[in-house]
């Protein structure tokens, strides 16, 4: 598409329940990144890939979270037992190859999935 | 671990001022730094990239200065305009851990016309 794309939007759900978010990147972008921004605070990495492999996911908080990218384009993160700390804007970014944002290879963030937990 | 930290927290100043925001970090082994700007119930938009090589960038209104041996860097944003409303975020990459940006929680700022 012509850009990220995140859904839903809005995700309001009980604690406990288990949440996916959904990220579409940009096509033929071969790294996708997943941060997490609390109300406040600045974008914090969670987790990264390259087609489909992870290459990096020492910023997930815990074993409840975790993401893949199975086909190498859409990706999925997902949240079981959610807790109310959960809530957050959780953001996706693609780029054509990864690490060097710089010339043509630009890291382009979708819109976010606003999660809140009661 | 690479801190970044942006001030002022918020600025409001009236359209037409010059203004500067501040980013600091504390590991200089960085590999770009990055400007962007966050809208609310949008993505953000990188508005400045500039590389550990380089020193600044320019692009319209906007210049982004970088010193890596202080670890900082300032926005600086010439005849504001109300448009110009957002919260602007500082981000650092490392060589080493590719594609691992470092954000500042940003300066949330105002123009009023």
């Amino acid at each position: 598409g012509a850009g990220v794309s995140q859904s839903p939007r809005y995700k309001v759900t009980k604690r406990g329940q288990d949440v996916a978010l959904r990220c579409d990147p940009i096509s033929g972008h071969v790294s996708l990144y997943w941060y997490r921004q609390a109300l406040g605070q600045g974008p914090e990495f969670l987790t990264y890939f390259n087609y489909e492999a992870q290459q990096d996911k020492s910023g997930l908080p815990n074993d409840r979270f975790s993401a893949e990218r199975p086909e190498g384009s859409i990706s999925t993160l997902t949240i079981q037992r959610t807790e109310q700390r959960d809530s957050a804007m959780y953001r996706c970014a693609s780029s054509l190859t990864g690490g060097d944002f710089s010339g043509a290879n630009v890291l382009t963030f979708g819109a976010g999935s606003r999660l809140t937990v009661l | 671990k690479q801190e970044v930290t942006q001030i002022p927290a918020a600025l409001s100043v009236p359209e037409g001022e010059n203004l500067v925001l501040n980013c600091s970090f504390t590991d200089s082994a960085i590999y770009n730094l990055q400007w962007f700007r966050q809208d609310p119930g949008k993505g953000l938009t990188s508005l400045l990239l500039i590389q550990s090589s380089q020193r600044e960038q320019t692009s319209g209104r906007l210049n982004a200065s970088l010193d890596k041996s202080s670890g900082r860097s300032t926005l600086y944003i010439a005849a504001s305009q109300p448009g110009d409303s957002a919260t602007y975020l500082c981000a650092v990459d490392r060589g080493s851990t590719l594609g691992r940006l470092y954000f500042g929680r940003g300066t949330q700022l105002t123009v009023w016309p």
